[in-house]
C-alpha cells in the first residue's frame, strides 16, 4: 500500500515554544492531506485539510493561528503547533488519499507531543 | 456536518467467538464506509471499507454490513484470535474529488481472551 511518513514520531517541548511536525507521502503526490488529533482513549478527530497550494481548511473550534499548516509540495504537509500548552499534548496523525477518489486514506505513523 | 455514533465502547469475547460492533451516520449523503484497527501506540489501518452501492462486503473473517435505508453499518469479526485484540473504529465520508474526509466513530477496545 502506499506509504505516508511522519516525522517526529515523539517530541517534548516547553510549554510557550512552538513545534513542527511533517507528513511526507513517500510514493505518491497528494494534493490534500488530512490532520487529526487524538487524545488518549478517544478517537481521531479532524483539524484541517491541507490543500496543496493553497490555504488550509479548519474544522469548527480548531484555531487557524495556533496550528498553522503548510502544503508546499505534493509530497509535504507541515503542521506547526504554535505557542505550545499542555492541552495540547496529544497525538496527531496526518493521512492522504492516495487518489482522489479511492476512499483509501493512508495514515503516518503520528507524532506523540507532550508539552511541560 | 456528520455524526458517527459507535457501540459497545468495550467488548470482550473468547477466543474462536464472533465479534460485532455496530455503527450509525447521520448524514444520508455518506456513501463509504471503512473500519480501521490500531494498536496501542500506533497508526489506524484500513481492515475492511464499504460503498454505498453494495450492502455487504466479506474478507476472509472480517465482514461489514451496511443498511442505508436505517444509516447504520457492523463489522462482524468471525473466529477471533488474540491478535484481533485493538481498538476498533468506524467511519464514514463523502468521496468527492476534493479527496475523503473521514468522520470517525468513537472506538470500540476489543479484547479477545484465551
Amino acid at each position: 500500500g502506499a506509504v505516508v511518513s511522519q516525522h517526529p514520531s515523539w517530541v517534548i517541548c516547553k510549554s510557550g515554544t512552538s513545534v513542527k511536525i511533517e507528513c511526507r507521502s513517500l510514493d505518491f503526490q497528494a494534493t490534500t492531506m488530512f490532520w487529526y488529533r487524538q487524545f488518549p482513549k478517544q478517537s481521531l478527530m479532524l483539524m484541517a485539510t491541507s490543500n496543496e497550494g493553497s490555504k488550509a481548511t479548519y474544522e469548527q473550534g480548531v484555531e487557524k493561528d495556533k496550528f498553522l499548516i503548510n502544503h508546499a509540495s505534493l509530497t509535504l504537509s507541515t503542521l506547526t503547533v504554535t505557542s505550545a500548552h499542555p492541552e495540547d499534548s496529544s497525538f496527531y496523525i496526518c493521512s492522504a488519499p492516495r487518489t482522489v477518489n479511492t476512499g483509501e486514506l493512508f495514515f503516518g505513523e503520528g507524532s506523540r507531543l507532550t508539552v511541560l | 456536518g456528520e455524526n458517527v455514533e459507535q457501540h459497545p465502547s468495550t467488548l470482550s469475547v473468547q477466543e474462536g467467538d464472533s465479534a460485532v460492533i455496530k455503527c450509525t451516520y447521520s448524514d444520508s449523503a455518506s456513501n463509504y464506509f471503512p473500519w480501521y484497527k490500531q494498536e496501542l501506540g500506533k497508526r489506524p489501518q484500513l481492515i475492511i471499507d464499504i460503498r454505498s452501492n453494495v450492502g455487504e462486503k466479506k474478507d476472509q473473517r472480517i465482514a461489514v454490513t451496511l443498511n442505508k435505508t436505517a444509516k447504520h453499518f457492523s463489522l462482524h469479526i468471525t473466529e477471533t484470535q488474540p491478535e484481533d485484540s485493538a481498538v476498533y473504529f468506524c467511519a464514514a465520508s463523502i468521496l468527492t474529488g476534493g479527496g475523503n474526509k473521514l468522520t470517525f466513530g468513537t472506538g470500540t477496545q476489543l479484547k479477545v481472551e484465551l
